[in-house]
Parts: C-alpha cells; structure tokens; sequence
C-alpha cells in the first residue's frame, strides 16, 4: 500500500519551461489536493478536486493547471514557470468519513525555478 | 488577516519537560481542527483530532476553545522524537482546509 505518491521528488526548470508533477493514491479517495508549502507562509492550496471529473480553484491558482485524470491520479501543470513558483509542493487525498478526517500527503515535490 | 495564525517558535526544551502552544484561528464558523506534525524535509501527518471537549493521546492533549477562537497542544515528558514542526489546520463549513505555517518544537537532551 503506496498512499500517495508523487514524481519527481526533485526538479530544477528555467523560466518559461513547462513541466507536469504527477501524483496517484491507491486508497480510493474521491478528494485530492495540492499544496505549496514556502517558508513562514504554510502550506496553501493551489487547487482540489472535490471528486473524479471536478476541479475547483483553491488560494494561489494562477500559473498552475491541473487534471484529474481518473480517481487515483491529479496533476499539477506549470505552463511557463516563475521563480516565483520555486516551492515545495505537495498533494494530497483526503479521507471524510462520520467522525474521520483525514489528510494524507505524498513526499513532497521540490521545484526550483531559474 | 491569516486565517489560522500559530506561534512559530522555536520552543527549546529539554527531554522530560512540558511545552505547550496555541493556535488562533479568524472564521468562528470552523467546523473541524486538527494538529499535524511535519518533521524536517517531510511531509505533514495527522497528529491527532481535536475534539470540543478536548482530548488525550498519550502524551500530548489537544484543548478547543471555541469562545476565544483557539486551539492548544500540550505535550507531555517531552521526547527527543518530539522534535517536529506541528501544523494546527482549521476545516471551513465549504470543508477546505486552512493551515497554519507552523510552530518548530526542539527537544534536547
């Protein structure tokens, strides 16, 4: 049992590059999520997909697009990346139940942008 | 104003001692609240619930004051392990989750 995981783990772009960050979870969770997490600001969210075939706009949308291609998979696109996107981005699947909720995160993303 | 704002340290402390620490956060109608613990280069994992009569997990003890808006986590005979970042996070009725950039917890022998 993977949870949630997330490729690549480390990524190095110049501005104006384009590059997809993948990420699947194998718990049959229908909500999923990315995070950019900077330092002193927390973790905030760039976009969510409350079920397979939605995706909604979360704090800091612009630059970023995403697909949930199926229920396990939802990635994260940056078309012409910024050093302002230079982050560590995470996603996640949640898991709601009548007295759970949980979050559970992939290993983190760090993305670096010349 | 952020929505949920935490102390970000760091609390030094020694193994064995108590520290404790509080989280606000801004929207009163919050509906769930959560403490997660990220240690360094890692992802953030649940800790534990925080329920409105407030709740024990071995150690560390969780307060929900709904009046003034604020969450706590008390943790107790403080362990090297304990050494982490801990993330309050405040669910929105929408169910969106709002984190708090952290408190840094070090724990010395």
């Amino acid at each position: 049992n993977a949870g949630v995981t997330q490729t690549p783990k480390f990524q190095v772009l110049k501005t104006g590059q384009s590059m997809t960050l993948q990420c699947a979870q194998d718990m049959n969770h229908n909500s999923m999520y990315w995070y950019r997490q900077d330092p002193g600001m927390g973790l905030r969210l760039i976009y969510y997909s409350a079920s397979e075939g939605t995706t909604d706009k979360g704090e800091v949308p612009n630059g970023y697009n995403v697909s949930r291609l199926n229920k396990r998979e939802f990635s994260l696109r940056l078309e012409s990346a910024a050093p302002s996107q230079t982050s560590v981005y995470f996603c996640a699947s949640r898991r709601q139940g009548a007295v759970t909720d949980t979050q559970y995160f992939g290993p983190g993303t760090r993305l670096t942008v010349l | 104003r952020k929505e949920v704002e935490q102390d970000p340290g760091p609390f030094n402390v020694p193994e064995g001692a108590t520290v404790a620490f509080n989280c606000t956060y801004s929207n009163s109608a919050s509906q769930s609240f959560f403490w997660y613990r990220q240690d360094c280069r890692k992802e953030p994992k649940l800790l534990m619930s925080v329920y409105s009569s407030g709740n024990e997990d071995g150690r560390f003890t969780a307060q929900l004051n709904r009046a003034s808006q604020y969450i706590s986590l008390l943790i107790r005979d403080s362990k090297l392990s304990d050494s982490a970042t801990y993330l309050c996070v405040v669910t929105a009725p929408d169910y969106k989750l709002s984190f708090g950039a952290g408190t840094t917890v070090t724990v010395r022998a």
